[in-house]
């Protein structure tokens, strides 16, 4: 089967600082890739998607960045608030799968005041 | 909008009980999914439907039952609860059917324990 995985499962920085979080995927058909953001008892919320024809997309305070080369995919706060602290998650998806989406573990970040 | 909404937000059950985890959206969205989160583990697909009458298979799907009537609701029923079945239960949503790169919107999920 298809495997998300992210590097770190646990992420601390210090308010104000940049956060990057990685995340590689092992299918290189996989061309729709989500970054969710996930709070204590809450459902995933959608922060930032990325075709696999772009190499970077900018958000509000967020660049993901995407290397098809090394099938790796990487998400960046800037300037990050104690409101980042969550479980992120990226989640791949292929053209011929249509809606169906894998997901990798998490990874958890805290932020530090 | 409501968005994705999911009742109820926590549950306990015995084994062998039976149990409908409701799911419902008002966004008209044609693909809707149920998840299981565990700890350690992303997102497992149990079973996902393109439209109304029409449901399939995900991933983990053994052990529970799903019908979609209608396009809002998308009723995941467990038939006789297992303890491998505690875990965190997400439904989401999608725009359109079988499209590729449409964003998944989550409900806030159920959590359920079975004794």
């Amino acid at each position: 089967g298809e495997s998300v995985g992210l590097h770190l499962p646990t992420l601390s920085v210090q308010e104000g600082d940049n956060s990057i979080i990685n995340c590689a995927y092992s299918n290189s058909a996989s061309d729709y890739f989500i970054w969710y953001k996930q709070e204590s008892g809450k459902g995933p919320q959608f922060i930032i998607d990325i075709r696999s024809n772009m190499d970077k997309r900018q958000g509000q305070r967020v660049t993901v960045l995407l290397n098809k080369t090394v099938k790796h995919l990487s998400l960046q706060i800037a300037a990050t608030q104690p409101g980042d602290s969550a479980v992120y998650f990226c989640a791949e998806n292929m053209r011929n799968t249509g809606n169906q989406f894998y997901f990798g573990t998490g990874t958890s970040l805290t932020v530090i005041p | 909008n409501a968005g994705v909404t999911q009742t109820p937000k926590f549950q306990v059950l015995k084994t062998g009980q039976s149990m409908t985890l409701q799911c419902a959206q008002d966004m008209n969205h044609e693909y809707m999914s149920w998840y299981r989160q565990d700890p350690g583990m992303g997102l497992r697909l149990i079973h996902y439907s393109v439209g109304a009458g029409i449901t399939d298979q995900g991933e983990v799907p053994n052990g529970y039952n799903v019908s979609r009537s209608t396009t809002e609701d998308f009723p995941l029923r467990l038939l006789s609860a297992a303890p491998s079945q505690t875990s965190v239960y997400f439904c989401a949503s999608s725009r359109l059917a079988g499209a590729w790169g449409d964003t998944q919107y989550f409900g806030p999920g159920t959590r359920l324990t079975v004794l």
